[in-house]
């Protein structure tokens, strides 16, 4: 299995504003994902994440607007940017090991 | 594109009864997955399959695959209220390992005493 703690839980914010959330795995990965859910709805990926390369993002997400960044093999952020209350979900971050995949706890967040 | 569907959407129960959730899939993938979500709480992983034929049982929730049909089924055996939740079926994108998941839209199961 997998241990993902993610910060902050949730947060409430307010529009043009960004948040960072933090994710932190307790043992190396080579792959973590992002990955938003909607409220009341499923999940969609965002980007995967390599440690040492530029983050892969999905159709319909761009760089400027969800900045990754992977310093080492155990932690990663996720930036929201500009923030707008479509921006309200929760994100979740993720990682695959032992041919499964984990999440972690998920970062709730609510835009003004 | 790949499309995930489940069905049904939403699955009200009476406690000891059999039911079963369909997961269907559009392109050709050998790795699907199953998740439990509780009401604010996080993924929790159920079932990984890997290949065409796959089965795997935990308790009362069995979980199958047939590559072929590109479908997958959760079939739930005398259910309790404990089950309640939200279930998704995720597919592996790249039918292989890069585990680039495209979720349905969960079904949400209620267990009545």
């Amino acid at each position: 299995s997998a241990v993902i703690s993610q910060k902050p839980s949730r947060d409430i914010c307010q529009r043009g504003t960004s948040l960072t959330i933090q994710c932190q795995v307790d043992s190396q990965v080579t792959m973590m994902f992002w990955y938003r859910q909607q409220p009341g709805q499923s999940l969609t990926l965002i980007a995967t994440a390599n440690q040492g390369s530029e983050a892969t993002y999905e159709s319909g997400f761009v760089i400027d607007k969800f900045p990754i960044s992977r310093p080492n093999l155990t932690f990663s952020t996720l930036t929201v940017s500009n923030m707008s209350p479509e921006d309200s979900s929760i994100y979740l971050c993720s990682v695959a090991r032992s041919e499964t995949q984990y999440f972690g706890p998920g970062t709730r967040l609510l835009v003004l | 594109e790949l499309k995930v569907e489940q069905n049904p959407l939403f699955l009200s129960m009476q406690e000891g009864k059999n039911y079963t959730i369909y997961c269907n899939y559009s392109t050709t993938s050998d790795r699907l997955y199953w998740y439990r979500q509780d009401p604010g709480k996080s993924l929790e992983s159920l079932f990984v399959l890997l290949s065409n034929g796959a089965v795997k049982q935990e308790g009362r929730l069995m979980a199958s695959l047939d590559t072929k049909a590109r479908l997958s089924t959760l079939h739930i055996t005398a259910a309790v209220h404990d089950l309640s939740a939200t279930y998704f079926c995720a597919v592996d994108r790249s039918g292989g390992s890069n585990y680039k998941l495209t979720f349905g839209k969960g079904t949400l199961l209620t267990v009545n005493p």
